[in-house]
Protein backbone atom coordinates (compact mmCIF):
# COMPACT_ATOMS: atom_id res chain seq x y z
CA UNK A 1 0.00 0.00 0.00
CA UNK A 2 1.00 4.00 -0.79
CA UNK A 3 1.77 5.60 2.16
CA UNK A 4 3.09 8.36 3.60
CA UNK A 5 4.00 8.86 7.22
CA UNK A 6 4.96 12.94 8.71
CA UNK A 7 6.82 12.85 11.76
CA UNK A 8 9.23 15.45 13.80
CA UNK A 9 6.61 17.98 14.38
CA UNK A 10 6.12 19.96 18.14
CA UNK A 11 6.70 22.85 19.93
CA UNK A 12 9.34 25.31 19.23
CA UNK A 13 10.03 28.71 20.53
CA UNK A 14 10.10 32.19 17.68
CA UNK A 15 13.29 32.05 15.78
CA UNK A 16 13.92 28.02 16.31
CA UNK A 17 14.26 24.99 14.27
CA UNK A 18 12.49 21.64 13.26
CA UNK A 19 13.19 19.30 10.85
CA UNK A 20 9.64 17.51 9.51
CA UNK A 21 10.43 13.69 8.00
CA UNK A 22 8.16 12.32 5.41
CA UNK A 23 9.01 8.04 5.30
CA UNK A 24 7.67 7.00 1.87
CA UNK A 25 5.98 2.92 2.06
CA UNK A 26 4.92 1.18 -1.04
CA UNK A 27 6.89 3.03 -3.39
CA UNK A 28 10.20 4.81 -3.80
CA UNK A 29 9.62 8.23 -3.24
CA UNK A 30 12.87 10.00 -4.86
CA UNK A 31 10.68 8.75 -8.69
CA UNK A 32 7.74 11.32 -7.92
CA UNK A 33 7.87 14.72 -7.18
CA UNK A 34 6.95 15.50 -3.63
CA UNK A 35 5.22 18.56 -1.73
CA UNK A 36 4.74 19.92 1.98
CA UNK A 37 1.57 21.98 2.23
CA UNK A 38 0.26 23.30 5.60
CA UNK A 39 -2.98 24.44 7.20
CA UNK A 40 -3.15 26.70 10.51
CA UNK A 41 -5.85 25.93 12.57
CA UNK A 42 -9.01 26.90 10.84
CA UNK A 43 -7.86 27.96 8.02
CA UNK A 44 -6.68 26.58 4.44
CA UNK A 45 -4.43 24.74 2.60
CA UNK A 46 -1.17 26.41 1.78
CA UNK A 47 1.22 25.00 -0.54
CA UNK A 48 4.89 25.19 1.33
CA UNK A 49 7.38 23.70 -1.09
CA UNK A 50 8.48 20.78 -3.55
CA UNK A 51 10.65 19.01 -4.90
CA UNK A 52 10.95 17.24 -8.83
CA UNK A 53 11.03 13.47 -9.02
CA UNK A 54 14.89 12.45 -10.54
CA UNK A 55 16.20 15.65 -10.26
CA UNK A 56 17.14 18.05 -7.44
CA UNK A 57 14.86 20.85 -8.29
CA UNK A 58 12.89 22.58 -5.62
CA UNK A 59 10.22 25.66 -5.14
CA UNK A 60 9.35 27.06 -2.28
CA UNK A 61 6.43 29.73 -1.45
CA UNK A 62 8.02 33.29 -1.24
CA UNK A 63 6.07 32.89 2.68
CA UNK A 64 9.14 30.70 3.63
CA UNK A 65 11.63 31.00 1.35
CA UNK A 66 14.80 31.50 2.72
CA UNK A 67 13.90 29.86 5.76
CA UNK A 68 12.74 26.26 4.73
CA UNK A 69 14.62 23.61 2.70
CA UNK A 70 13.04 20.72 0.83
CA UNK A 71 15.21 17.78 0.78
CA UNK A 72 15.55 13.39 -0.12
CA UNK A 73 17.09 10.71 1.14
CA UNK A 74 16.57 8.65 -1.45
CA UNK A 75 18.08 5.35 0.79
CA UNK A 76 15.78 6.07 3.28
CA UNK A 77 13.10 6.58 1.07
CA UNK A 78 12.18 9.69 3.30
CA UNK A 79 11.66 13.19 2.40
CA UNK A 80 12.83 15.92 4.60
CA UNK A 81 11.28 19.84 5.23
CA UNK A 82 14.40 21.92 7.27
CA UNK A 83 12.43 25.03 9.11
CA UNK A 84 14.64 27.60 10.38
CA UNK A 85 14.02 31.04 11.68
CA UNK A 86 10.02 29.71 12.25
CA UNK A 87 7.72 32.36 13.47
CA UNK A 88 4.06 32.50 15.10
CA UNK A 89 2.61 32.17 11.76
CA UNK A 90 4.84 29.24 10.48
CA UNK A 91 2.01 27.03 13.05
CA UNK A 92 0.06 24.99 11.19
CA UNK A 93 -0.11 20.65 10.16
CA UNK A 94 1.98 19.77 7.68
CA UNK A 95 1.33 18.05 5.43
CA UNK A 96 3.52 15.43 3.10
CA UNK A 97 2.05 14.26 -0.14
CA UNK A 98 3.15 12.60 -3.32
CA UNK A 99 2.71 14.02 -6.93
CA UNK A 100 1.33 11.67 -9.41
CA UNK A 101 4.71 12.28 -11.60
CA UNK A 102 7.96 13.07 -11.34
CA UNK A 103 6.41 17.12 -12.35
CA UNK A 104 5.91 19.72 -9.05
CA UNK A 105 2.76 20.73 -11.05
CA UNK A 106 1.54 17.25 -11.29
CA UNK A 107 -1.49 16.84 -8.74
CA UNK A 108 -0.74 15.15 -5.01
CA UNK A 109 -2.92 11.58 -5.07
CA UNK A 110 -1.37 10.24 -1.80
CA UNK A 111 -0.84 12.35 1.71
CA UNK A 112 -0.18 11.94 5.13
CA UNK A 113 -2.01 12.63 8.41
CA UNK A 114 0.24 15.74 9.55
CA UNK A 115 2.51 16.37 11.70
CA UNK A 116 1.74 19.44 14.17
CA UNK A 117 4.42 22.28 14.39
CA UNK A 118 3.44 24.55 17.31
CA UNK A 119 5.48 27.98 17.42
CA UNK A 120 5.22 30.12 20.56
CA UNK A 121 7.16 31.33 23.69
CA UNK B 1 2.20 34.93 -5.77
CA UNK B 2 -0.52 33.73 -7.48
CA UNK B 3 -4.15 33.84 -6.50
CA UNK B 4 -7.16 31.76 -7.10
CA UNK B 5 -10.61 32.81 -5.27
CA UNK B 6 -13.05 30.56 -3.99
CA UNK B 7 -17.14 31.26 -3.02
CA UNK B 8 -16.36 30.82 1.08
CA UNK B 9 -19.12 28.19 1.19
CA UNK B 10 -22.39 27.10 -0.85
CA UNK B 11 -25.43 24.63 0.35
CA UNK B 12 -27.10 22.24 -1.37
CA UNK B 13 -30.38 19.92 -1.33
CA UNK B 14 -29.43 15.68 -1.28
CA UNK B 15 -29.60 14.84 -4.55
CA UNK B 16 -29.12 18.23 -6.33
CA UNK B 17 -26.32 19.75 -8.14
CA UNK B 18 -24.34 22.14 -6.83
CA UNK B 19 -20.99 23.92 -8.52
CA UNK B 20 -18.02 25.65 -6.85
CA UNK B 21 -15.58 27.92 -8.90
CA UNK B 22 -12.51 28.72 -8.56
CA UNK B 23 -10.75 31.75 -10.66
CA UNK B 24 -7.33 33.49 -11.09
CA UNK B 25 -5.88 35.13 -13.90
CA UNK B 26 -5.81 33.03 -16.53
CA UNK B 27 -6.51 30.15 -14.64
CA UNK B 28 -7.90 28.50 -18.34
CA UNK B 29 -4.51 28.31 -19.57
CA UNK B 30 -3.32 26.26 -17.04
CA UNK B 31 -4.32 22.64 -15.18
CA UNK B 32 -6.71 22.95 -12.37
CA UNK B 33 -7.21 20.01 -9.94
CA UNK B 34 -9.41 19.89 -7.14
CA UNK B 35 -8.97 18.00 -3.78
CA UNK B 36 -12.18 17.49 -0.96
CA UNK B 37 -11.04 17.85 2.81
CA UNK B 38 -13.83 16.32 5.66
CA UNK B 39 -13.78 17.55 8.58
CA UNK B 40 -10.69 15.89 10.80
CA UNK B 41 -8.89 14.18 7.36
CA UNK B 42 -6.57 14.59 4.94
CA UNK B 43 -7.24 15.56 1.35
CA UNK B 44 -8.21 13.59 -1.04
CA UNK B 45 -7.78 14.50 -5.07
CA UNK B 46 -11.29 14.44 -6.35
CA UNK B 47 -10.75 15.99 -10.11
CA UNK B 48 -7.14 16.61 -11.80
CA UNK B 49 -6.04 18.18 -15.24
CA UNK B 50 -9.34 20.28 -15.38
CA UNK B 51 -11.82 17.46 -15.58
CA UNK B 52 -9.81 14.01 -14.82
CA UNK B 53 -11.70 11.75 -12.01
CA UNK B 54 -8.93 9.32 -10.30
CA UNK B 55 -9.42 5.63 -9.74
CA UNK B 56 -12.25 5.41 -6.99
CA UNK B 57 -13.63 9.08 -7.22
CA UNK B 58 -17.53 8.78 -8.22
CA UNK B 59 -18.53 10.20 -11.69
CA UNK B 60 -20.86 12.68 -9.69
CA UNK B 61 -17.56 14.46 -10.06
CA UNK B 62 -16.86 16.16 -12.74
CA UNK B 63 -14.66 19.48 -13.55
CA UNK B 64 -14.14 22.13 -16.44
CA UNK B 65 -11.86 25.17 -16.73
CA UNK B 66 -11.73 28.17 -19.40
CA UNK B 67 -11.14 31.37 -18.86
CA UNK B 68 -10.48 32.90 -15.54
CA UNK B 69 -12.35 29.91 -14.07
CA UNK B 70 -12.06 26.31 -13.56
CA UNK B 71 -15.41 25.02 -11.99
CA UNK B 72 -16.10 21.62 -9.95
CA UNK B 73 -19.36 20.28 -10.10
CA UNK B 74 -21.35 17.62 -7.72
CA UNK B 75 -24.19 16.51 -9.72
CA UNK B 76 -26.57 13.76 -7.23
CA UNK B 77 -25.16 15.38 -4.03
CA UNK B 78 -24.75 13.26 -1.49
CA UNK B 79 -24.46 13.62 2.51
CA UNK B 80 -20.95 12.02 2.00
CA UNK B 81 -19.96 14.90 -0.32
CA UNK B 82 -20.31 17.58 2.44
CA UNK B 83 -16.82 18.95 2.82
CA UNK B 84 -14.34 21.70 2.36
CA UNK B 85 -13.40 21.70 -1.39
CA UNK B 86 -9.95 23.01 -2.97
CA UNK B 87 -8.91 24.31 -6.23
CA UNK B 88 -4.73 24.24 -7.15
CA UNK B 89 -2.97 25.64 -9.87
CA UNK B 90 0.46 26.13 -10.53
CA UNK B 91 1.84 29.29 -11.96
CA UNK B 92 5.44 30.44 -12.27
CA UNK B 93 7.50 27.56 -10.00
CA UNK B 94 4.22 28.34 -7.16
CA UNK B 95 1.43 25.69 -6.14
CA UNK B 96 -1.05 28.02 -5.44
CA UNK B 97 -4.39 26.77 -3.22
CA UNK B 98 -7.71 28.83 -3.75
CA UNK B 99 -9.14 30.31 -0.57
CA UNK B 100 -11.46 26.87 0.47
CA UNK B 101 -15.09 26.44 -0.49
CA UNK B 102 -17.61 24.41 2.23
CA UNK B 103 -20.13 22.62 0.99
CA UNK B 104 -22.94 21.75 3.02
CA UNK B 105 -25.91 19.41 2.42
CA UNK B 106 -28.86 20.50 3.99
Amino acid sequence: EVQVLESGGGLVQPGGSLRLSCAASGFTSSTYAMTWVRQAPGRGLEWVSSISGYGEDTYYADSVKGRFTISRDSSKNTLFLQMNGLRVDDTALYYCARSTGIGVSDPSDCWGQGTLVTVSS
Amino acid sequence: SYELTQPPSVSVSPGQTVSITCSGDKLGDKFACWYQQKAGQSPVLVIYQDNKRPSGIPERFSGSNSGNTATLTISGTQAMDEADYYCQAWDSGTGAFGTGTKVTVL
